[in-house]
């Protein structure tokens, strides 16, 4: 059974520029999750998608923003990008139910984003 | 005070020992909590979920959680040097939009020979 898949998996933008990544969640997992990591913050949650519909955010500005397709598979966008967006950016996905919640996730390998 | 709280390490434990790995959370109405681990350069991955006080067993490893205090630990027995990781506790926590996992910022352990 293929795992979490996310893309890219490194990238290097600058200032001002915008960014798309993409999470492929396991099959059948309808809930996807975005996670940024970095060394000094840990992992902050971003926001929650189950099928189709943002469930959930954290406490991260409008420039971040995600959405997800009927095959669950899930993107996020970061627009006019700053030096502190520079982190891991970790996608993962769960056997969440309509109306429920697990926090049992499945992490894909993340993509890496320097911000120059 | 952060939502959930951990010693950032490390904790250094010689082979075969038992590793303690302590985590508080701020939040009482909480519901479930969970340990991931994380190795350098990987993405975390599940070891241990416990969604009621007491103890849980899963091979090496127990997770213990206490409501009251609001306290989740993790011991691993015989700890081997492939246990060396960053130990992520994560509660599940309901806000006004939905539940949310939230992190601690881990705790590095390193077995030593």
């Amino acid at each position: 059974k293929a795992g979490v898949t996310q893309t890219p998996r490194y990238l290097i933008k600058t200032r001002g520029q915008q960014v798309t990544l993409s999470c492929s969640p396991i099959s059948g997992h309808r809930s996807v999750s975005w996670y940024q990591q970095t060394p000094g913050q840990g992992l902050q949650f971003l926001f929650e998608y189950f099928s189709e519909t943002q469930r959930n955010k954290g406490n991260f500005p409008g420039r971040f923003s995600g959405r997800q397709f009927s095959n669950s598979r899930s993107e996020m966008n970061v627009s006019t990008l700053e030096l502190g967006d520079s982190a891991l950016y970790l996608c993962a996905s769960s056997l969440a139910l309509a109306g429920g919640y697990t926090g049992e996730l499945f992490f894909g390998e993340g993509s890496r984003l320097t911000v120059l | 005070q952060k939502e959930v709280e951990q010693n950032s390490g490390p904790l250094s434990v010689p082979e075969g020992a038992i590793a303690s790995l302590n985590c508080t959370y701020s939040d009482r109405v909480s519901q479930s909590f969970f340990w991931y681990r994380q190795y350098s350069g990987k993405s975390p991955e599940l070891i241990m979920s416990i969604y009621s006080n007491g103890d849980k067993e899963d091979g090496r490893f127990t997770a213990q959680l206490n409501k009251a205090s609001q306290y989740v630990s993790l011991l691993i027995r015989d700890s081997q040097p492939s246990d060396s990781a960053t130990y992520l506790c994560a509660v599940s926590i309901i806000t006004g939009g939905g539940n949310k996992l939230t992190f601690g910022t881990g705790t590095q352990l390193k077995v030593e020979l």
